[in-house]
């Protein structure tokens, strides 16, 4: 049974530049979360996606936008990196139960 | 929402030691976990522990729901159990998907 996938593993972009990563859920998993963890930080919660909409967002900006697929698979957008999106993203998934599980996530920089 | 706060931020252990991490929330919660993050950035799940007691192995966990904190114990450590362990519990009970992390406890255990 695969778990949570993320890809690419590392990413490295400019500023300006725009990046999507991508997850695929554990299998039976119907929600997808996206996480930005900050070097020495807990990760902090940026949207999760629901039957191919995005249900709940924290606060990030409308740079950061999202996608669901049919096979709930989900993107992650970031348009106009800045510097300070440089960060590990995580993916998490869960299907009606309370655990969630997470991915190896991906590791951005932007130069 | 719900503020999450661990301690200690730091530890060291000599191989074979005991440790008590601690996560203390300020709201009620239906739902909290402990993550082990390795090295590499991966978050493993340890417990699902909303109120009472497990054990895994090595490792138990007690959340006491009414006092608003929850102890992860870890015992006879080995070299890896090193890295960071948050504890998580969601925004709202109405936003499982959400979750508040802690800023971890980062845990050395020397050989």
């Amino acid at each position: 049974d695969a778990g949570v996938t993320q890809s690419p593993t590392h990413l490295i972009k400019t500023r300006g530049q725009q990046v999507t990563l991508r997850c695929s859920p554990k299998s039976g998993h119907d929600t997808v979360s996206w996480y930005q963890q900050a070097l020495g930080q807990g990760p902090q919660f940026i949207f999760q996606y629901y039957e191919e909409e995005e249900r709940q967002r924290g606060n990030f900006p409308d740079r950061f936008s999202g996608h669901q697929f049919p096979n709930y698979s989900s993107e992650l957008n970031v348009n106009a990196l800045l510097l300070g999106d440089s960060a590990l993203y995580l993916c998490a998934s869960r299907s009606s139960g309370h655990t969630q599980y997470f991915g190896p996530g991906t590791r951005l920089t932007v130069l | 929402g719900i503020q999450v706060e661990q301690s200690p931020p730091d530890l060291i252990l000599q191989e074979g030691a005991n440790s008590t991490l601690r996560c203390n929330f300020s709201d009620s919660v239906n739902n909290l976990q402990w993550f082990h993050q390795n090295p590499w950035g991966q978050l493993i799940n340890l417990f699902y522990i909303p109120s009472g007691t497990k054990q895994n192995g090595r490792l138990s966990a007690t959340t006491v729901a009414t006092e608003r904190y929850s102890l992860l114990y870890i015992s006879s450590s080995q070299t890896t159990d090193s890295g960071v362990y948050f504890c998580a519990a969601p925004r709202s009970k109405g936003s499982q998907g959400n979750l508040i992390f802690g800023k971890g406890t980062k845990l050395s255990v020397k050989p």
